[in-house]
């Protein structure tokens, strides 16, 4: 079955320093989402990326399909306390009208001020 | 506009008894799903339903677990009987099917079977 897992799985960096998680797939999927989990709070929508080598951003959150649509990344420019918590990725495939989301392992971010 | 509301949000039990988990999915969604998280297994599908039909269910760990959705706006998981092993945040979360999955997850049912 499809399998997606992201790396690394646990991340502690200075504020304003930066980060980033990947999350990679075992098979092609038609799109990716990515996901917020906030320490004691539930997985939160942030994107979906869609197209072969799509970039997304959001205010210091940058995220990036790979042309083989087998891979992804968030990016998170200068960290700041509010970005604590565990981010997924989510790939879908399948048929249309039959798809599975599959969630990633997901990377839990720690900053320390 | 209201989300996914579930219930109870804690709930401690001795094992062997009973679990029920209920789900109101948002209005207008036509899939729900129920996932378990914890911290050894992370966030795990346990079973889906589009338009009320379990399509997948290859997630249920055993017998012992139990889902159903009678109606659109209703869906229960069930353990009986509970196991320690079986504490966990139970999530449920629902999505409207077409339009590229995103999903909505309520916000958790807290289970603590002791």
């Amino acid at each position: 079955g499809q399998q997606v897992m992201q790396i690394p799985q646990y991340q502690h960096v200075q504020e304003g320093e930066d980060f980033t998680t990947y999350c990679n797939s075992s098979t092609t999927l038609s799109n990716i989402q990515w996901y917020k989990q906030r320490p004691g709070g539930h997985p939160v929508f942030l994107i979906q990326l869609v197209k072969s080598g799509e970039v997304k951003k959001q205010k210091r959150l940058t995220f990036q399909f790979g042309e083989a649509k087998k891979n992804s990344s968030l990016h998170i420019t200068a960290t700041q306390t509010t970005d604590v918590g565990t981010y997924f990725c989510a790939g879908s495939s399948g048929d249309f009208g039959n798809e599975k989301l599959t969630f990633g392992t997901g990377t839990r971010l720690t900053i320390i001020p | 506009d209201a989300g996914v509301i579930q219930s109870p949000r804690h709930e401690v039990t001795e094992m062997g008894q009973e679990v029920t988990l209920r789900c109101k999915p948002i209005s207008g969604h036509n899939s729900l799903f129920w996932y378990r998280q914890t911290m050894m297994r992370g966030l795990e599908l346990l079973i889906y339903f589009n338009n009320n039909v379990p399509i997948d269910d290859s997630g249920m760990p055993e017998d012992r677990f139990s889902a159903k959705m009678p109606n659109a706006s209703f869906s229960t998981l069930k353990i009986q009987p509970s196991e320690p092993r079986d504490s966990a945040v139970y999530f449920c979360a629902s999505s409207l099917w077409i339009s590229g999955n995103t999903i909505y997850f309520g916000e958790g049912s807290w289970l603590t079977v002791v």
